[in-house]
């Protein structure tokens, strides 16, 4: 079962705009949750985090909400630039049995195209 | 700070043939990570170390995958008797090893290994 889910496959916006990316999660386990931007034949990069005792962060243009109830978080970019243009994956990670968190469940990602 | 480093970038290999990468870790990082992602999917683990021990695996991970990090430095993952199912990226990343309820460690990525199974 997927435990980290983007529902939208792509995502299209126009320069300047606001976008917006969403991302489910089903395990309560999750503590803290990271968002990375990846081009093609690239590795992902690491854009922005946020730990469960939180519910916003933001860095520059790129803020991610976090609602625990609703085990929904997101990521605004404002304003979008066509360099944003690329696929954005959300991930998670919690304290596991053992009591240590490593590693991190990927969503399928999210094709975001910032036209000019 | 270099980032991670993945070698090789490419590798085009025949059923059947073994095929060895290798990560660099940004210095000072404990721990270590390899993920694997195909086409249309989110990366997947597959294993990690903290230093030189080898602490989990995942059951992605078959008996023809091993993975190495002598003296805690670089890693080596090797696929025996490659098959086309193998073909993925192969992607490494490293952190530095913060544990506990509410601390957070990021992952840092390397640009990770292609791997074409003809």
């Amino acid at each position: 079962d997927q435990q980290v889910k983007q529902n939208s496959p792509s995502l299209s916006v126009q320069e300047g705009r606001i976008s917006i990316l969403n991302c489910d999660y089903t395990n309560s386990m999750f503590d803290y949750f990271l968002w990375y931007k990846k081009y093609p034949a690239e590795g992902p990069t690491f854009l922005i985090s946020i730990s469960s005792i939180k519910d916003k962060n933001e860095d520059g243009r790129f803020t991610v909400f976090l609602n625990k109830s609703a085990k929904h978080l997101s990521l605004h970019i404002v304003p979008s630039q066509p360099g944003d243009s690329a696929v954005y994956f959300c991930a998670a990670n919690g304290v596991n049995s053992g009591g240590s968190n490593y590693k991190l469940t990927f969503g399928k990602g999210t094709l975001l195209t910032v036209n000019p | 700070d270099t980032g991670v480093s993945q070698n090789p970038r490419h590798k085009i290999t025949k059923r059947g043939q073994n095929v060895t990468f290798r990560c660099d870790p940004i210095s000072e990082h404990n721990r270590l990570y390899w993920y694997r992602q195909t086409l249309g999917q989110g990366p997947e683990f597959l294993t990690y170390f903290q230093n030189e021990a080898q602490l989990e695996k995942s059951r992605l991970l078959s008996d023809r995958f091993s993975a190495e990090r002598p003296k805690g430095s670089f890693s080596t993952l090797e696929i025996q008797r490659t098959e086309q199912g193998d073909s993925a990226m192969y992607l490494c990343a490293s952190s530095r090893g913060l544990a506990g309820v509410g601390t957070t460690d990021t992952q840092y990525f390397g640009p990770g290994t292609r791997l074409t199974v003809l």
